[in-house]
């Protein structure tokens, strides 16, 4: 099946800094990605859609300032938590959709577990 | 801080028995449906879906079950294995301007007792 890679998988930053997550699809063109969050034994959250070479489009309540999300290929999108704190501690998981595939099935990375002190 | 938010339920079955994992959907213009499990510090895998037009759908040892008119899904695990326990979390996807929307649901964590 299609596979979808996130880097890094771990991630320490001081309060303050700036970290950026990867999120590639290997062998297919996507067009549109997602970004969740989870919290601990909770469910996946939607962030934002990623749009190829268009704007993000964000879910109600959250700041896209503060997550800013680049879409520049068809491959590769990117996730950048702007001036963490540690309340921006949490699992961000991205997907992706290939339009090509005979069902609209969503393939996940990995993860990324973003730990901010 | 400590997050506020629902915890997940949990579902401790024997090995060898069968689970059934039940979750409500929301949106009834959702057309398709997924289940998804998730292990501890991983992203969600894919395990089986099904469209709106069809009330059920078997796999290799799971079944999935859709009843539209309560907007409910289950699944079903049969001979369930030590490698089964995991968070299972349903997902509703809908058209939203070209692309699927997947919306999940709470999760179910699932033990199973060897």
């Amino acid at each position: 099946g299609a596979v979808v890679s996130q880097h890094p998988s771990w991630v320490i930053c001081k309060s303050g800094t700036s970290v950026k997550i990867e999120c590639r699809s290997l062998d297919f063109q996507a067009t549109t990605m997602f970004w969740y969050r989870q919290f601990p034994k909770q469910s996946l959250m939607l962030m934002a859609t990623s749009n190829e070479g268009s704007k993000a489009t964000y879910e109600q309540g959250v700041e896209k300032d503060k997550f800013l999300i680049n879409h520049a290929s068809l491959t590769l999108s990117t996730l950048t938590v702007t001036s963490a704190h540690p309340e921006d501690s949490s699992f961000y998981i991205c997907s992706a959709s290939n339009p090509q595939g005979l069902n609209t099935e969503a393939f996940f990375g990995q993860g990324t577990r973003l730990t901010v002190v | 801080g400590e997050s506020v938010g629902l915890h997940l339920p949990t579902l401790s079955v024997q090995e060898g028995d069968n689970s059934i994992i039940n979750c409500a959907y929301s949106n009834s213009a959702s057309d398709y449906f997924i289940w998804y499990k998730q292990e501890s510090g991983k992203g969600p895998q894919f395990i089986i879906d099904i469209r709106s037009n069809m009330d059920k759908r078997q796999g290799q040892r799971v079944t999935v079950l859709l009843n539209k008119t309560v907007k409910h899904l289950s699944l079903q695990i049969a001979a369930t294995q030590p490698g089964d326990s995991a968070v299972y979390f349903c997902a509703e996807t809908r058209d939203s301007g070209g692309y699927q929307k997947v919306t999940f649901g709470i999760g179910t964590k699932l033990q199973v007792i060897p």
